[in-house]
């Protein structure tokens, strides 16, 4: 049963380019969520998602940043024109929404802005 | 704003001692939490958690103890390995839809000398 898959692992682009990052949940989960983790931090969260639907984008910038998580394929965290600042490890994490919280985390994409 | 936080950023102990690591949080209204181990490169792996109603749970060579009154958190692990070596974060959550809301601590960095 494979784990929750990330790619690509390692993204480097220049600023004011656009960064995408997929995440594919694990086997039977529905819920997606997206957190960030800057160095010697703990993650931040930044959006929940179901099949097709935003539940929670709280934590998500007002701009350049989405989230989507279409009814087929993986879940696409989207920056636009990034800046150094986005420069971090974005985790995907899901779950099976049933009741059973534990989130299972993947690897990350570490994004470094040129 | 109320988050999580631990108390010492870095623990160092010989292995097959028996490790504590300590959290506190603020706040009131969460009633989960989790402990979760980062290795370098990696994503957070799910240790065990703890809902509100519980003051204590073991799983293997690990306990949590969750003390309510004064809001604390901690994480036992028993004859600690090199394998253990690792940042350690705590989290909570305020449970319903939001369990996969979490607030991640700081971290605790465990380093296991043989």
């Amino acid at each position: 049963n494979a784990g929750v898959m990330q790619n690509p692992r390692h993204l480097v682009r220049r600023r004011g380019q656009e960064a995408r990052l997929r995440c594919s949940p694990m086997k039977g989960h529905s819920h997606v969520y997206w957190y960030r983790q800057l160095p010697e931090e703990g993650l931040k969260f930044m959006v929940y998602l179901q099949k097709e639907n935003i539940i929670d984008e709280s934590g998500m910038p007002k701009e350049r940043f989405s989230a989507e998580f279409p009814k087929e394929g993986p879940s696409i965290l989207r920056i636009q024109q990034v800046v150094r600042g986005d420069s971090a490890a974005y985790f995907c994490a899901s779950s099976t929404g049933t009741g059973d919280e534990k989130l299972f985390f993947g690897s990350g994409t570490q994004l470094s802005v040129l | 704003g109320e988050s999580v936080g631990l108390h010492l950023p870095t623990l160092s102990v010989q292995e097959g001692d028996n490790s504590i690591i300590n959290c506190a949080y603020s706040n009131s209204a969460s009633d989960y939490f989790i402990w979760y181990k980062q290795e370098s490169g990696k994503g957070p792996q799910f240790i065990i958690d703890i809902r509100s109603n519980m003051d204590k749970r073991q799983g293997q060579r690990v306990t949590v103890l969750l003390n309510k009154t004064v809001k604390h958190l901690s994480l036992q692990i028993a004859a600690t390995q090199p394998g253990d070596s690792a940042v350690y974060f705590c989290a909570e959550a305020i449970g319903g839809t939001s369990y996969g809301k979490l607030t991640f601590g700081q971290g605790t960095i465990l380093t296991v000398h043989p």
